[in-house]
Order: structure tokens, then C-alpha cells, then sequence
């Protein structure tokens, strides 16, 4: 069974950081591609990154764009993003997602930006 | 980047059939899958139809999906209580890499 197990969420300040996990298990990670995406509550899904199987290619959507890194160890199983420079309007529920058609889902971690 | 626009609610009956539309301009639209998420109250979305209308397993036949040209719509029969929902479509841009999209239909089963 796919499992996506997100973790590494709080409570951070404006300007802060924090670093997301996704632990999968149940299918051979190294050969999907992964991705990031959030949910500020009460809206709608956006789609934040994602990052090639075996991590030679990166993408961003414009609204994280030189303040968030996706990465992955696929010797770890695990997916990564890291947050910089964060801002209120980062606040949302970070799924991580699996495959180009983001066939399976993890259950989410909350983030939330403020002072 | 570019959005698909969806309809914010639609609304039927139990028993009912619904459709909700997914309209995208770009070529990218055009030129890629559509697929389709269903988000129940408090959980993480699902996905429901892929490659335009192909269903995972276990996902029943009342939901199909179909896509010509600038639009694809989920179609969503013999409604129950059970599928009031958030629906949300998709599109994985290959050439850029990129996912979009659409801000989501509210279904209501009255």
C-alpha cells in the first residue's frame, strides 16, 4: 500500500524557515516524480513544486520561487521541502504527492506563518 | 502560470447526475491530461479520473470524465450524500513541468 507521510509543520514567524518531510513507503520512490502542494484554509488547492525521480530536475511555482527548495534522498525514501523567508500568506496544509497525475496523497502538515 | 476555471458550486438531487466543467486557455490545456481530485470535508484530496477519463481502481463507474479541446468535464451519476464534496481538475504541463489547477466546484446534494 502507497503511504506519503508528511511531518515538519508549526507555528513559525514571518522571515523564518522550516523544513518539510514526506516519508513514503509501499512503492519504489526513486522512480516517481514527487511534488508539493498546498491548501491555505478555506481555498482551493495550489500546486507549489515538484522534482524529477532522481532529482536532476527541479520546478517552482512563481509565489515560492527562490524562497522554497524541493529535494529528495532516495536512499532515505524521503522528499523534502525547504521554506525560507516565509510570509503570512504561506499559511496553509502542505500535501506531498506522488507521480505526474498525483495519484496518491499524504495526509497533510499545517504551517502557519505568524507573530 | 496559468488557472482552469471551474464553476464555484453546482448542486442535484440524490440520484441525480452532475456535471462540472473545466475550461483552460492555454495550449498547454490543450496539449495535456486532464484529471480530476475529489477533496471530502477534512481529508486530502483523491484522485479520481486520470489521463483525461480513465478511473483508478476502486473508484465506482457513476464517475467518468471527458475532455474536447479547451474543455473536459466530470460527469458524476446516481448522486448519493456520500460524494458531497470539493472537485478539483488538473494538468501536468510535461513540457514545463508544472502542475495546474482549477479553483475547485463546491457539490452540494440537496
Amino acid at each position: 500500500e502507497v503511504q506519503l507521510v508528511e511531518s515538519g509543520g508549526g507555528l513559525v514567524q514571518p522571515g523564518g524557515s522550516l523544513r518539510l518531510s514526506c516519508a513514503a513507503s509501499g512503492f519504489t520512490f526513486s522512480s516517481y516524480w514527487m511534488h508539493w502542494v498546498r491548501q491555505a484554509p478555506g481555498k482551493g488547492l495550489v500546486w507549489v513544486s515538484c522534482i524529477k525521480s532522481d532529482g536532476s530536475s527541479t520546478s517552482y511555482a512563481d509565489s515560492v520561487k527562490g524562497r522554497f527548495t524541493i529535494s529528495r534522498d532516495n536512499a532515505k525514501n524521503t522528499l523534502y521541502l525547504q521554506m525560507n523567508s516565509l510570509r503570512a500568506e504561506d499559511t496553509a496544509v502542505y500535501y506531498c504527492a506522488r507521480d505526474r497525475d498525483l495519484s496518491s496523497w499524504g495526509q497533510g502538515t499545517l504551517v502557519t506563518v505568524s507573530s | 502560470q496559468s488557472v482552469l476555471t471551474q464553476p464555484p458550486s453546482v448542486s442535484a438531487a440524490p440520484g441525480q447526475k452532475v456535471t462540472i466543467s473545466c475550461s483552460g486557455s492555454s495550449s498547454s490545456f490543450r496539449n495535456n491530461y486532464v484529471y480530476w481530485y475529489q477533496q471530502l470535508p477534512g481529508t486530502a484530496p483523491k484522485l479520481l479520473i486520470y489521463d483525461n477519463n480513465k478511473r483508478p481502481s476502486g473508484i465506482p463507474d457513476r464517475f467518468s470524465g471527458s475532455k474536447s479541446g479547451t474543455s473536459a468535464t466530470l460527469g458524476i451519476t446516481g448522486l448519493q450524500t456520500g460524494d458531497e464534496a470539493d472537485y478539483y481538475c488538473g494538468t501536468w504541463d510535461s513540457r514545463l513541468s508544472v502542475v495546474v489547477f482549477g479553483g475547485g466546484t463546491k457539490l452540494t446534494v440537496l
